[in-house]
């Protein structure tokens, strides 16, 4: 079965580190880049950056360079997202996502396998 | 960076209404624009991916058009299960930065 499985709800105080996984089954875990999203209560989606499993190269939302740290270990399937420095404003519900890219024409790609989310609470 | 509005950000309207939701590019992304539905507490979920192309098992209530700039999301008949908010995001550019703020489709 295709799908991300990720990790547990999480509670943290300020200041702390939280690192998110998200496993993957059912398909190759090198052959598409997998993305996170976040989501504040009641907010939109917010994009925080990309991780090619293959290769480990990372590409980050500036709001969130020098905090988010995208990793990946290839042998168990699984990308990680540790955001560090964590705020209030961090508590949401964090998202893994799968791009996918469409197999005709010019290089579509989109968001075709997500999560179920994971609740990262901030509160001192 | 690309940025992604949409209108309205939300709208109420009853079973069998017709909807139209737009999304708007602040510069060109030719085609690359996908739209999702998202319902309270789960996960996103693609209807539209190429501006017109429908995801495989999505209803074929569900449409959508447009280029360069403005794009549109529509509903020709809504159901009970189509209230929800509707992203646009954009995929022309990398990092991307995607995501429309939504549109919240409510019941009258």
């Amino acid at each position: 079965q295709v799908q991300l499985v990720q990790s547990g709800a999480e509670v943290k105080k300020p200041g702390a580190s939280v690192k998110v996984s998200c496993k993957a089954s059912g398909y190759t875990f090198t052959g598409y880049y997998m993305h996170w999203v976040r989501q504040a209560p009641g907010q939109g989606l917010e994009w925080m950056g990309r991780i090619n499993p293959n290769s480990g190269g990372t590409n980050y939302a500036q709001k969130f360079q020098g905090r988010v740290t995208m990793t990946r270990d290839t042998s168990i399937s699984t990308a990680y997202m540790e955001l560090s420095r964590l705020r209030s404003d961090d508590t949401a519900v964090y998202y893994c996502a799968r791009e996918f890219i469409a197999a005709a024409g010019p290089s579509y790609w989109y968001f075709d396998l997500w999560g179920r989310g994971t609740l990262v609470t901030v509160s001192s | 960076d690309i940025q992604m509005t949409q209108s309205p950000s939300s709208l109420s309207a009853s079973v069998g209404d017709r909807v139209t939701i737009t999304c708007r590019a602040s510069q060109s992304i030719s085609s690359y624009l996908n739209w999702y539905q998202q319902k309270p507490g789960k996960a996103p979920k693609l209807l539209i991916y190429a501006a017109s192309s429908l995801q495989s098992g999505v209803p074929s209530r569900f449409s959508g058009s447009g280029s360069g700039t403005d794009f549109t999301l529509t509903i020709s008949s809504l159901q009970p299960e189509d209230f929800a908010t509707y992203y646009c995001q954009q995929s022309y550019s990398t990092p991307p930065d995607p995501f429309g703020p939504g549109t919240k489709v409510d019941i009258k």
